[in-house]
């Protein structure tokens, strides 16, 4: 199956700094999307993306289907913008088979 | 923005007991999924459901996991007898089809004693 490496694997900042996470996968992709996991366990889903470039306040995304990455920017962190956050891809044709996800960055926002 | 509802939010089980994991999905949404997160883990596919019937099950959804859309809005996922490894965040999720993005629940956190 189709293969989702995240890196980092975590990753610790002052609160205002910038990051950036980024995610490789193996094979094309139909559908990419961003998700936040917070404290309580709640996916939040940030960007769907499967090619392109989107913008949600202090967070970017950014993916370059040819080249089977994508970026996700956070500019002026906040503490509550720890947690994991996991890049998920699902294949072409593969809306029987769901998304797999990536093992994920854990961010850590210090005040 | 429509959502989909995980019930309950928490279960605590005993070994060996059945448990039914409840979910409404979005109501115009075609494809319907469940997840499954053990602590510290990545989200793992268990099972898709289409057009009334499994489309795709991974290895982890063996005969213990079953699942039904009893009625036109929920969907549920039916483990027959507990284990201790059986516990996970369980999540749904839904799909409207084409180029749409999956909408996830809440989540069930299932804990197994």
């Amino acid at each position: 199956g189709i293969q989702v490496e995240q890196s980092p694997p975590d990753l610790i900042l002052q609160e205002g700094a910038n990051s950036t996470l980024r995610c490789n996968f193996s094979d094309s992709v139909n559908n990419l999307q961003w998700f936040h996991q917070n404290p309580w366990g709640q996916l939040i889903n940030l960007f769907y993306i499967p090619s392109g470039t989107k913008q949600n306040g202090r967070l970017s995304a950014t993916t370059v289907a040819t080249e089977r990455y994508s970026l996700l920017y956070i500019s002026s962190s906040q503490t509550t913008d720890s947690g994991v956050y996991f890049c998920a891809v699902e294949r072409p044709g593969g809306g029987a088979d769901g998304l797999t996800f990536g093992k994920g960055t854990h961010l850590i926002i210090q005040p | 923005e429509p959502e989909v509802t995980q019930t309950p939010s928490h279960q605590v089980t005993q070994m060996g007991q059945e448990v039914i994991l409840r979910c409404v999905p979005i109501s115009n949404h075609l494809y319907f999924y469940w997840y499954r997160q053990i602590l510290g883990q990545k989200v793992e596919f268990l099972v898709s459901f289409y057009n009334n019937e499994i489309s795709e099950k991974s290895e982890i959804f063996d005969d213990q996991f079953s699942v039904e859309r009893p009625d036109g809005s929920n969907f549920t996922l039916k483990i027959r007898s507990t284990k201790l490894e059986d516990s996970a965040m369980y999540f749904c999720a839904s799909m409207r089809g084409g180029i749409y993005g999956y909408t996830f629940g809440s989540g069930t956190r299932l804990t197994v004693v």
